[in-house]
């Protein structure tokens, strides 16, 4: 089945550091794929999303880009916040014409961002 | 701006108890889905309904679990008889325009 695998956490940067999240897919056909970020005490909130392989998707100075060829959604940021400490989320909803499907999710990486 | 919510934020049972879980989706949108997420562990799915009825579950949901659209607005998830193992954060989320959008969860703690 779908599977997606992001990079072990915690991740712990200083504001204005660059970030990288690693994340790889393993699915059928041409899935969809999304980053959702869950700030403390909320719920999954979508940040962005590729439909398609070389799109990219970007989102409050956050960028990933669908990379077919090597099953890989990364999660960039040039220089990251304090306001940005949450949880990151990867995920996919199949291919095959519909999206109405079911996410299915990495298991998520801790940010957190010191002054 | 619309939002997904869910009550309680925290429900605490004990083992064999029933529990329903509550969702209020946005305002029409027409699929709905919930997930759960053992502490821990990732953000699994369970169930997805449209058209008053169930369109996808996971091997998870067995005949413990049942969702229900009662009354046209909220969307509840039933645990028939709570296991220790079904302590987790619960969440339900509705879909528009191929985005999910997601309620800020229900713990579950069963004790």
């Amino acid at each position: 089945g779908d599977s997606v695998t992001q990079m072990e956490g915690p991740v712990t940067l200083s504001e204005e550091a660059f970030l990288t999240i690693n994340c790889t897919y393993t699915a059928t056909g041409y899935p969809s794929l999304f980053w959702y970020v869950q700030y403390p005490g909320e719920g999954l909130q979508l940040l962005l999303k590729a439909t398609k392989a070389d799109d990219k998707g970007s989102n409050k100075g956050f960028e990933a880009t669908y990379r077919k060829e090597t099953t890989s959604f990364h999660l960039e940021k040039g220089s990251v916040q304090v306001s940005d400490s949450a949880v990151y989320f990867c995920a996919l909803t199949p291919g095959g014409g519909t999206s109405y499907g079911k996410l299915t999710f990495g298991q998520g990486t801790i940010l957190t961002v010191h002054p | 701006e619309p939002e997904v919510t869910q009550t309680p934020s925290h429900q605490v049972t004990q083992m064999g108890q029933e529990v329903i879980l509550r969702c209020v989706p946005i305002s029409n949108h027409l699929y709905f889905y919930w997930y759960r997420q053992i502490l821990g562990q990732k953000v699994e799915f369970l169930v997805s309904f449209y058209n008053n009825e169930i369109s996808e579950k996971s091997e998870i949901f067995d005949d413990q679990f049942s969702v229900e659209r009662p009354d046209g607005s909220n969307f509840t998830l039933k645990i028939r008889s709570t296991k220790l193992e079904d302590s987790a954060m619960y969440f339900c989320a509705s879909l528009a325009k191929n985005i999910q959008y997601f309620g800020a969860g229900t713990r579950l703690s069963v004790l």
